[in-house]
């Protein structure tokens, strides 16, 4: 089957950094996407990588390894703003985005 | 510049009474649109995608149904709603057309519609 796995929740102080991974397991491989969902509201796209390494977006930075089926999300200079979900999802052999559970950001000033 | 809507944000409707969310496109044509369900601590699953007018496609069997009578309308249905049905409900589109026709590019997604069914 496939199979998106991220972390449940994490907790980081404002001012910090964080990193958010996520293993996949799909039939296939198209890319890789994060999406960040405050409470509430509809997903919004960060980032997008298909190729191994990391893609820097600002305080955001998107790392892949399509050999380890492993991509991370880093946030520098944490904001409270930041408290949200962040969705990994990965676009697979049939072109179906397969979607992770969502990790639950929690800032703490 | 392109904008999605869908509506209601909120409703909250007996087991066994019909559904209907809608969703529209502006400001681009013949758009892929998909309807997706986040239930509270699981990823999005989706319900519904269409690549044309009258192009249905279901990926879960199950008491909803979705048409699309107009290009950049998507409309979500039920006849009678279950108890499971509840949930966070997101209309999305994007523009690219993939080699399965899904699309490849990132999802633009509607405000989302919180259904409480009781």
């Amino acid at each position: 089957g496939q199979n998106i796995d991220q972390p449940t929740e994490m907790t980081a102080t404002e001012g910090a950094i964080v990193q958010i991974n996520c293993t996949y397991q799909t039939s296939g491989f198209n890319g890789l996407f994060w999406y960040q969902q405050h409470a509430g509201e509809a997903p919004t796209f960060l980032s997008y990588n298909v190729l191994d390494g990391l893609e820097e977006k600002g305080r955001f930075s998107s790392f892949l390894s399509r050999s380890k089926g492993y991509s991370y999300l880093l946030l520098k200079e944490l904001q409270m703003k930041d408290s949200a979900s962040y969705l990994c999802a990965v676009l697979d052999s049939n072109y179906q985005l397969i979607w992770g559970a969502g990790t639950k950001l929690i800032i703490k000033p | 510049s392109q904008t999605i809507h869908q509506w209601p944000a909120t409703l909250v409707q007996p087991v066994g009474s019909p559904l209907s969310l809608e969703c529209t496109v502006e400001g681009t044509s013949n758009p892929n649109l998909y309807w997706y369900r986040q239930a509270a601590g699981r990823g999005l699953q989706l319900l519904f995608y269409s690549v044309g007018i009258g192009q249905i496609s279901s990926e879960v069997p199950q008491n909803l149904s979705a048409s699309r009578p107009q290009d950049r309308q998507f409309i979500l249905s039920s006849k009678k709603l279950l108890l499971s049905d509840s949930g966070f409900y997101l209309c999305a589109w994007n523009p690219l057309t993939g080699l399965a026709g899904i699309g490849t590019g990132e999802l633009f997604f509607g405000e989302g519609s919180r259904l409480t069914v009781l």
